[in-house]
């Protein structure tokens, strides 16, 4: 069954580097999602992509935050300048579809700011 | 927004028993509502989802109810299994123009053998 990959899976940064979150969707998907889990926490929706335009963001996406397509296979989260507070698990999600289609999510990324 | 509460957030039972979880969403707009289980180092899988059309759906142990009326939508489990340990998230969605899935505060769940 197709998957959505996400890559690294672990990420240490030291507090104001750039992070690149890195997501390959599922194939046949044209919306791409990226949500956030803070340990213990729920699952937080930040952004949502389509036809290479954010279609909807949260208000945690601020401007330290950017999404890009930069080739057809390949969706990626950027933390420009990062925080303590951006540690957590960052869930690439993708589906056929918008609407009441389910979203399909990787397994995470792991990312820890030193 | 939409606001989505989940109860309880640990739930124990013996293997064999019934597992039995709620959810209420604040929206009323919302009109599918996915539910996802989440092992440990993995990332929320969907195991069951529900439209605003339809009260009840079944698959094998799973079954998922939703009460329109009064916001609320449960997932409940028959026979439980060790292997259907795992934290559990409801999700609400509104399909007519937004694209997040508001999710639930999760509950874990714990079939001892």
């Amino acid at each position: 069954e197709p998957e959505v990959t996400q890559t690294p899976s672990h990420q240490v940064t030291q507090m104001g580097q750039e992070v690149i979150l890195r997501c390959v969707p599922i194939s046949n998907h044209l919306y791409f999602y990226w949500y956030r889990q803070i340990l213990g926490q729920k699952v937080e929706f930040l952004v949502s992509f389509y036809n290479n335009e954010i279609s909807e963001k949260s208000e945690i996406f601020d401007d330290q935050f950017s999404v890009e397509r930069p080739d057809g296979s390949n969706f990626t989260l950027k933390i420009r300048s990062t925080k303590l507070e951006d540690s957590a698990m960052y869930f690439c999600a993708s589906s056929v579809e918008r609407g009441a289609q389910p979203q399909h999510f990787g397994d995470g990324t792991r990312l820890s700011i030193l | 927004g939409e606001n989505v509460e989940q109860h309880p957030s640990t739930l124990s039972v013996q293997e064999g028993d019934s597992a039995v979880i709620k959810c209420t969403y604040s929206d009323s707009a919302s009109n599918y509502f996915p539910w996802y289980k989440q092992e440990l180092g993995k990332g929320p899988q969907l195991i069951i989802d529900i439209r605003s059309n339809v009260g009840e759906k079944k698959d094998q142990r799973i079954a998922v109810t939703l009460n329109k009326t009064a916001k609320h939508f449960s997932l409940h489990i028959t026979e439980t299994q060790p292997e259907d340990s795992a934290v559990y998230f409801c999700a609400a969605h509104y399909s007519g123009g937004y694209q997040k899935v508001t999710f639930g505060t999760g509950t874990k769940l714990q079939v001892i053998p």
